[in-house]
């Protein structure tokens, strides 16, 4: 098993631009994440979704978008990039309802300039 | 309000002392979980320990245990003989009912040779 995959590793974007990171997981999990972390903080909620096209609002929503078309796959899009995103993204991935161990990808770290 | 208060911002300690993490969090919710997370130099978040509100057991694995108080809203790790392997920041956090999870800001771990 890869577990939970992203890409890419690094990217650096454009005020104003806009892209979409990936995350992809196999090991079936119903339950995917994403969160932001920004330096020297801990890890904010973005989005969640608890299965294939059902996705909800974390802590921290605005100004991105996701969808769930798949069990293995969460995309999170970025419209509009602003320096305010410039953050490192994590996605994750859970078995169980929401309060099982979560299974984290190795981050996307986004520059906006 | 912060919903998971790690107090510590930085700790430095000597190769083979003891050290303790703290975790104080807030919730209303009687049926929660508690998480402590370690996030290497490296990046990557690997999941430590998991406890339900109902289980206020402590628990001991290898050099790591876990001390989780209701009365004082609080889940504190102490490593025991610590090791450089353990030089880290360790996050703490909390998942209530609704997929809401929330992180402390981390607390960084030096250990000295």
């Amino acid at each position: 098993n890869a577990g939970v995959t992203q890409t890419p590793k690094f990217r650096i974007l454009k005020i104003g631009q806009s892209m979409t990171l990936q995350c992809t997981q196999d090991m079936n999990h119903n339950y995917m994440y994403w969160y932001r972390q920004d330096p020297g903080m801990g890890l904010k909620l973005i989005y969640y979704s608890v299965g294939a096209g059902i996705t909800d609002k974390g802590e921290v929503p605005n100004g991105y978008n996701v969808s769930r078309s798949t069990t293995e796959d969460f995309p999170l899009r970025l419209e509009l990039a602003a320096p305010s995103q410039t953050s490192v993204y994590f996605c994750a991935s859970s078995h169980r309802d929401g309060l099982g161990e979560q299974y984290f990808g190795p981050g996307t770290r986004l520059t906006v300039t | 309000a912060q919903k998971v208060t790690q107090a510590q911002t930085e700790i430095s300690v000597v190769e083979k002392e003891d050290v303790t993490l703290d975790c104080v969090y807030e919730t209303r919710d009687t049926t929660y979980y508690l998480f402590w997370y370690k996030q290497p130099p490296s990046g990557e978040l690997v999941f430590l320990i998991r406890r339900n509100s109902f289980d206020e057991q402590n628990e001991i694995s290898g050099r790591y245990s876990w001390n989780f108080q209701k009365s004082t809203s609080s889940f504190n790790f102490t490593i025991t003989a610590s090791q450089v392997v353990d030089s880290a920041v360790y996050f703490c956090a909390l998942s209530e009912v609704g997929n809401q999870f929330y992180f402390g800001t981390g607390t960084s771990l030096t250990v000295i040779p």
